[in-house]
């Protein structure tokens, strides 16, 4: 069975420019979330979904950071406009929204921002 | 803020032997929980171990929790090259049923051959 996919792996663009990263979860799970890493911050959760509902966006940084769950097989994380600061690993990860449920994870997409 | 305290940040020990890494946290939760991150890849989950369990083995992998303390250990035992990675442990909220997760900052481990 596919594991959480996100798009692109890479992604390196130039400051200003808007950024999109992709995410599907794993099929059936309800639960998603992203996250982004830093050797500086560690892995911070930037916002997660149920049932394609956001329902704690608290670790947004900024209002260029936008989520969105169009439905229970696609979700957006988008950056505007994109600053230097940004450039860290960007995580998704699904889940079954139960108790005691483990996360799944994707690959990340590395991005870097100029 | 993160919640859970990895100890040591960095371990280096010689295949076959076996890798303690442990875990503070500071509320009350639903259930602790061990990852693994090899370098350039997403975490992967290792082991859950509920609040009201004491120890829990999976293979090569013993973890014990101890609410009263806050605390968590990972062994490793009988480590091969192939568990040089990072660890860190999750903790879900005991206020919450939401499945969220706070990771800590994570314990590089390197077994040289």
């Amino acid at each position: 069975d596919a594991g959480v996919i996100q798009s692109p792996r890479h992604e390196v663009t130039e400051m200003g420019q808007e950024v999109t990263l992709r995410c599907k979860p794993i099929s059936g799970h309800n639960s998603l979330f992203w996250y982004r890493q830093t050797m500086m911050r560690g892995l911070e959760l930037l916002i997660y979904f149920n049932n394609n509902v956001p329902i704690d966006d608290s670790g947004m940084p900024e209002d260029r950071f936008s989520a969105k769950m169009p439905n229970a097989s696609f979700s957006t994380l988008k950056i505007q406009p994109s600053e230097p600061r940004d450039s860290a690993v960007y995580f998704c990860a699904s889940s079954l929204h139960r108790e005691s449920q483990p996360q799944h994870f994707g690959d990340g997409t590395r991005l870097s921002i100029l | 803020s993160q919640q859970g305290e990895e100890d040591p940040q960095a371990l280096s020990i010689q295949e076959g032997e076996n890798a303690t890494m442990n875990c503070s946290y500071k509320t009350s939760i639903n259930n602790l929980q061990w990852y693994r991150q090899n370098s350039g890849r997403g975490l992967v989950h290792l082991i859950l171990i509920r609040s009201n369990e004491r120890e829990k083995h999976s293979g090569r992998l013993r973890v014990t929790l101890d609410t009263s303390k806050k605390s968590s250990s990972l062994l490793i035992t009988a480590s091969r090259a192939a568990d040089t990675a990072s660890y860190f442990c999750a903790t879900e909220d005991g206020s919450s049923n939401t499945g969220k997760l706070i990771f800590g900052q994570g314990t590089t481990l390197q077994v040289k051959p």
